[in-house]
């Protein structure tokens, strides 16, 4: 059974503070990491997509990959209250089927 | 770009009646488009692989005879929730990806949130 594990959270930051985001997977082969935002009762809409380990940085958003130790972060900096949502990471492993954890919900307080 | 749209967006039904639900890529095509369920506070699961031109690869336990799908053209998948029940209420979304650009990316669609009465 490939899993993708999160946090449920919430995790809880001040509006300007980092917020940081764990996911780990199991199917060591997986190759496509991706982060999606989900707002409440809206579908997910994607953040970003990373697949060499290392970072990759789009604006205030930073996505880490560790294939080694099978997990993937993603940082949001200067976090604001319109960034309080539900974060799902997702994994594509050797079926090229779409994998997502949970969901981790940050909530950012003015 | 990679824009997609389901319709409607919510549906009330009577219990034994059947839904269809529709998922468009608006501006790219989509030779292989995905349907997945949230139940509330879930995560999404998916349900089936649409794929255009043939037959849709259902995911362990999803029923292919009460959930239809049909992949007609390259921007166009159906779902069709057949004698709807209660406990089929939830919140379906389709997703896509970029033939041409051949990205694993899936876009998603804004999702149709069913209630069976």
């Amino acid at each position: 059974q490939k899993e993708v594990e999160q946090n449920s959270g919430p995790l809880s930051v001040p509006e300007g503070a980092i917020a940081s985001l764990n996911c780990t997977y199991s199917d060591r082969g997986s190759q496509s990491f991706f982060w999606y935002r989900q707002y409440s009762g809206k579908s997910p809409e994607l953040i970003m997509s990373i697949y060499s380990n290392g970072d990759k940085e789009d604006g205030r958003f930073t996505a880490q990959l560790n294939k080694a130790s099978q997990y993937v972060s993603l940082l949001i900096r200067d976090s604001q209250p319109s960034d309080s949502a539900t974060y799902l990471c997702a994994v594509i492993g050797g079926y090229s089927t779409l994998t997502f954890g949970k969901g981790t919900m940050l909530l950012v307080s003015p | 770009g990679a824009v997609v749209s389901q319709h409607p967006s919510r549906v009330i039904c009577k219990s034994g009646t059947s839904v269809k639900i529709e998922c468009r890529s608006l501006d790219f095509q989509a030779t292989t488009m995905f349907w997945y369920r949230q139940f509330p506070k879930q995560s999404l699961m998916l349900m089936a692989t649409s794929n255009e031109g043939s037959k849709a690869t259902y995911e362990q336990g999803v029923e292919k005879d009460k959930f239809l799908i049909n992949h007609a053209s390259l921007t166009l998948s159906t779902l069709t929730v057949t004698s709807a029940h209660p406990e089929d209420s939830s919140f379906y979304i389709c997703s896509a990806r970029d033939q041409v650009r051949r990205e694993e990316t899936q876009y998603f669609g804004p999702g149709t949130r069913l209630l069976v009465l």
